[in-house]
């Protein structure tokens, strides 16, 4: 069965950086786009952009562009997120979600990854 | 940037119907923003709903219907049951950008 399988929580501190990896398992992974999601505490989804899993071609939203990295490892199936130069306002789960075929987006997510920025 | 508004919380009794709505800043919804509906229970991912304004995924259960109405995006749940308490949310495409609504917490009392 299809499943993503992120990595654990993260207690960061400001002016750090984190990584954030999104493991594909029961499906072909470099068909699949991956878009990344943000859910900050006591707000809405936001979506930060997706990945092409087939040639690596990143799309950031707005507001997720310069310190927002995606990256991937095809020989392992992993999507990874990377964070750089953090802020409490970063404190959020951050989620993968697959874009399946026929129009069926975000058809399958990660069980979220909990980053925490504090001094 | 496109904003997506939805109904912050709704009310609805055990074996009733209640419909949540999605609109969008640029004008009325149609189906060429492609509305997603997703329900979100705390601690737990979003799980998709529907797709592609009424379309339901293999495990959406009957009861959740999806719609275009009065130039937003709908989605109804008819019969409600308790375990359809949870926060739901609204995805459109839009400009180049999927965009999510802020979300609308519904209540089964």
């Amino acid at each position: 069965q299809v499943q993503l399988v992120q990595s654990g929580s993260e207690l960061t501190k400001p002016g750090a950086s984190v990584k954030v990896s999104c493991k594909g398992s029961g499906y072909a992974f470099s068909s699949y786009a991956l878009n990344w999601v943000r859910r900050v505490p006591g707000q809405g989804l936001e979506w930060m952009g997706w990945i092409n899993t087939n040639t690596g071609s990143p799309t950031y939203a707005q507001g997720f562009t310069g310190r927002f990295v995606f990256s991937l490892d095809t020989s392992i199936g992993a999507a990874f997120l990377q964070i750089s130069g953090l802020t409490p306002e970063d404190s959020a789960v951050y989620y993968c979600a697959r874009d399946g075929l026929g129009g069926e987006v975000f058809d399958y997510w990660g069980q979220g990854s909990l980053v925490t920025v504090s001094s | 940037q496109t904003v997506v508004t939805q109904e912050a919380s709704l009310t609805v009794s055990p074996g009733g119907a209640v419909t949540l709505t999605c609109a969008s800043s640029t004008g009325p919804v149609t189906s060429s923003f492609y509305p997603n509906w997703f329900q979100q229970k705390p601690g737990q991912p979003p799980r998709p709903l529907i797709y592609n304004t009424d379309k339901r995924h293999s495990w959406t259960p009957a009861r959740f219907s999806g719609s275009l109405l009065g130039g937003r995006a709908a989605l109804t749940l008819s019969g409600v049951q308790p375990e359809d308490e949870a926060e739901y949310h609204c995805l459109l495409y839009s400009g180049d950008a999927q965009v999510f609504g802020g979300g609308t917490k519904l209540t089964v009392l």
